[in-house]
């Protein structure tokens, strides 16, 4: 079975900083997908971004990018200029890429929480 | 606009009685969800459903029950079988591609 780990419960930040949020994971599978989901307090869980395992780009979206190590098993989100609204929850989530029973669910880690300082 | 309601935003119920979530979705996704949130974790899925008439347990089944009856609404019963009911539930959505799941804005539920 698939496991993700974020081993840091809490970070906090700087307003217009930037900060590293750390994720890893176990699986024996070559194929899948990973997502960084936000959390705010009203608890609307928000995509942030995905990664395609079998791309080795990394994706960027605007001040969010990601730094996937494949090898490492390894998949960290990159938060440029922290703005007050980035405050919240985050989660690591992995999902196969294999369409077989069950397979289609996201597996998440346990979250960490994000304060912006001003 | 598309998207996914839950309903009620907070739900009461005392211990002993069942207690239906509702999840609606206009996004005209295939799949539906259900997940768990309890403090500390991370989300915990319940049951899923690829297609309407069909739904399969997820990890922690036990104590709820579903049905998916169209294609736009996948509710959650909670039942009375369930130990530890009172939770964050979070109802998701995605598409045949089955990249990304979008979620609901949750239901918060307190059984006493």
């Amino acid at each position: 079975a698939q496991t993700v780990t974020q081993s840091q419960p809490e970070m906090s930040v700087q307003e217009a900083e930037t900060v590293t949020l750390s994720c890893t994971y176990d699986t024996s599978e070559s194929d899948y997908y990973l997502f960084w989901y936000k959390q705010p307090p009203s608890r609307q869980m928000i995509l942030v971004i995905r990664q395609e395992a079998y791309k080795q780009q990394n994706a960027t979206e605007n001040r969010f990018s990601v730094n996937f190590q494949k090898a490492a098993k390894s998949f960290s989100l990159k938060i440029s200029d922290s703005q007050l609204g980035d405050a919240a929850m985050y989660f690591c989530a992995y999902r196969s890429a294999y369409r077989t029973g069950g397979s289609e669910k996201l597996v998440f880690g346990k979250g960490m929480k994000l304060t912006v300082n001003p | 606009d598309g998207g996914i309601t839950q309903s009620p935003k907070y739900l009461f119920r005392k211990e002993g009685q069942n207690v239906t979530l509702s999840c609606e979705q206009n996004l005209n996704h295939d799949a539906m969800y259900w997940y768990r949130q309890d403090p500390g974790q991370g989300l915990r899925l319940i049951y899923y459903s690829q297609i309407v008439n069909d739904f399969q347990k997820g990890d922690i089944a036990e104590g709820y029950s579903v049905s998916r009856e169209k294609k736009e609404s996948f509710p959650l019963t909670v039942t009375s079988a369930q130990k530890n009911p009172t939770a964050f539930y979070l109802c998701a959505s995605s598409d045949r591609r089955g990249y990304e799941q979008y979620f609901g804005p949750g239901t918060r539920l307190t059984v006493t």
